[in-house]
């Protein structure tokens, strides 16, 4: 079967660092995706993880262990406009479907 | 400035008539996707393509079909509409190989 489990929600304080785990069990996997998604708007794409490691990009970093089937999105100096859900997703191998999680709902308070 | 746009961004129809959603994308992008999004649900798969006259079945794929008739477009059909289809859906495409997926602006639809 293929399950991906992030939280729900998280809330965090402005100008603070926010982690958000992601874990994943799937039939193949040539990938790792997080996507933003602001309240009514398409997903757009943050960062892409095929090897074991940290990418970092800007404020936000994306770690990948295969061995463990894990991930976090790590966001630094948090700002109102981070409030958002993000999209853990998972490319399976044998094609090239995309499979995502639930998302997690990330509220940033002043 | 390419881009991939969804037609119509709203619509409401009754259970029972048949839909069409429109997705076209003018990046030259083989791959395309179909996904609808309910609360609690995330993204789930319905219908998805690799080129012209390929079409695949997703993980949600009763009550939907797809044709690929050209590279730019992936419309996706509801035969008979059903309350259960009343959700947002997304198109998405993406280059050959692993790649990100550019998403359309998504349709929201209701079905009374």
């Amino acid at each position: 079967g293929q399950n991906i489990d992030q939280p729900t929600e998280m809330t965090a304080t402005e100008g603070a660092i926010v982690q958000i785990n992601c874990t994943y069990q799937t039939s193949g996997f040539n990938g790792l995706f997080w996507y933003q998604q602001h309240a009514g708007e398409a997903p757009t794409f943050l960062s892409y993880n095929v090897l074991d490691g940290l990418e970092e990009k800007g404020r936000f970093s994306s770690f990948l262990s295969r061995s463990k089937g894990y991930s976090y999105l790590l966001l630094k100096e948090l700002q109102m406009k981070d409030s958002a859900s993000y999209l853990c997703a998972v490319l399976n191998t044998g094609g090239f479907k995309t499979i995502f999680g639930a998302g997690t709902r990330l509220f940033v308070k002043a | 400035d390419a881009e991939i746009t969804q037609s119509p961004r709203h619509k409401i129809t009754e259970t029972g008539r048949q839909v069409t959603l429109a997705c076209h994308q003018t990046w030259n992008h083989n791959n395309m996707f179909w996904y609808r999004q309910d609360l609690g649900h995330g993204l789930r798969l319905i219908h998805y393509s690799y080129g012209v006259q390929d079409t695949n079945k997703g993980e949600v794929s009763d009550g939907y079909s797809v044709s690929r008739s050209n590279t730019e477009d992936l419309p996706l059909t509801l035969e008979s509409a059903a309350s259960s289809q009343t959700s947002v859906y997304f198109c998405a495409s993406s280059e050959e190989g692993a790649a990100e997926a550019f998403f359309g602006q998504g349709t929201r639809l209701t079905v009374v």
